[in-house]
Parts: C-alpha cells; structure tokens; sequence
C-alpha cells in the first residue's frame, strides 16, 4: 500500500545534541512538507519542497534543516540551535494540487 | 496577509445532530480549498477539498463543506453527527507563491457526547 512514513515515533533529544526525524513516501508525490504542531496553534510550515535537490524556507525554519536527495525522502534535521523542539512533528506529501497525505508524526521531547 | 480562521476552538453536539465547524479564509486569487480531521497522537486525515465547480463538496465519512465565495468561507457539516466524529479538525488554503503551500486553521475540536 502507498503511504508516508515518519520514524521514530518517539524520539527523545538532549540540550545541545542534534537530531533527525525520518520521512520516507512511495506515493510518487514530488512535493514533500515539514510542519511543527504545538498545542493551540495549529501546523506551522518549517520547510518544504516540491522538486528533488530543491528545498524552500517555511514560516518557522531557524533552528532547523532539511535535505531531498531522492524524491521519496526528506529528513528533518533539529539542530541545537532549535532552543525550544519539544512538539509534535509532521511530515506530509502531495501533488501539486491535491491534497496533503500525512505522516503519524514524530513526538520530540527535550530531556 | 494570507490566512485561515477557525472562530471556534471547540464544537459540542449531541450524537444524531447535525453539526458544523466554521471556516473563514482570507487570500488572493482563487483559493484551493481543505479540511482534514485528526485523531489524537496521529497525522492528520484528508477529508474533502474545493478546488472549482459545485460548491457543495462531499467527502469521507460523510463530512461535506460549502464554499461560499462571498462570504469567504468552507464550512464543514455533518447531518447527523456519531460519537467517533469527535476529534480535532483543520480547515486549509493551497496559495501560490511562486510554488505551492498550505496554510492551515488553528484547529477546532469536536466533541459529540452520546
């Protein structure tokens, strides 16, 4: 079956450590998303990208980077220069005009 | 500037009434339209979209939104709402800006008490 799937589930971060959150699709979708939800304000954008090699800045990506090297996978970096990273993450895909498919996210905890 | 509003941080309803989840958009150009629905710790859901045509779209679970251009609104109804209806639900526009993004409400919960 044709799906996005983030992993880990659960992902636990030191101060000062990066980490990656996995987010792989085999839906043939060219356009993949990065989007931040804390509670009571909704999906904030971090990065996105619509072609492979090619990745733009959302409303939130201080702190954070990205990199599409193939077009099924688009991983997110958590640098420690992200001050504040404990929250929900969620990767999604589309085609161009369609609606999004979403990943069952990336629950990030500072420890 | 370009955005979404959902007036109601939380709906409550009693199961086999009708329901209804407010969205209120605000963008230049012809707006791409969408709802989603999510349950708790999981990615959100797609449930209907309006990009041209009918104005009355139908989507899954029988969920379906009006497109109201002058008023500039999407709102999702339901005829007869079920327990497992509640959940936290998102209105969205697709805008181009030189590509394609999505700018989501902040998200209003449905609670459908038996």
């Amino acid at each position: 079956d044709g799906g996005i799937t983030q992993s880990p589930k659960y992902l636990f971060r030191k101060e000062g450590q990066n980490v990656t959150l996995s987010c792989e699709q085999n839906l043939n979708h060219d356009a993949m998303y990065w989007y931040r939800q804390d509670p009571g304000q909704g999906l904030r954008l971090i990065y996105y990208s619509q072609i492979v090699n090619d990745f733009q800045k959302g409303d939130i990506a201080e702190g954070y980077s990205v990199s599409r090297e193939k077009k099924e996978s688009f991983p997110l970096t958590v640098t420690s220069a992200q001050k504040n990273p404990t929250a929900f993450y969620l990767c999604a895909s589309s085609y161009t005009e369609g609606g999004y498919t979403f990943g069952s996210g990336t629950r990030l905890t500072v420890v | 500037a370009q955005s979404v509003a959902q007036p109601e941080d939380q709906v409550n309803v009693a199961e086999g009434n009708p329901l209804t989840v407010k969205c209120t958009y605000s963008v230049s150009g012809n707006p791409y339209l969408f709802w989603y629905v999510q349950y708790p710790n999981r990615g959100l859901q797609f449930l209907l979209k309006y990009i041209t045509g009918d104005n009355l779209v139908k989507g899954s679970y029988g969920f379906e939104a009006e497109f109201n251009k002058s008023q500039t609104s999407f709102h999702l109804k339901k005829p007869s709402a079920l327990v497992s209806d509640s959940a936290l639900y998102f209105c969205a526009v697709r805008i181009s800006t030189g590509g394609f993004k999505t700018i989501f409400g902040a998200g209003t919960r449905l609670f459908v008490k038996a």
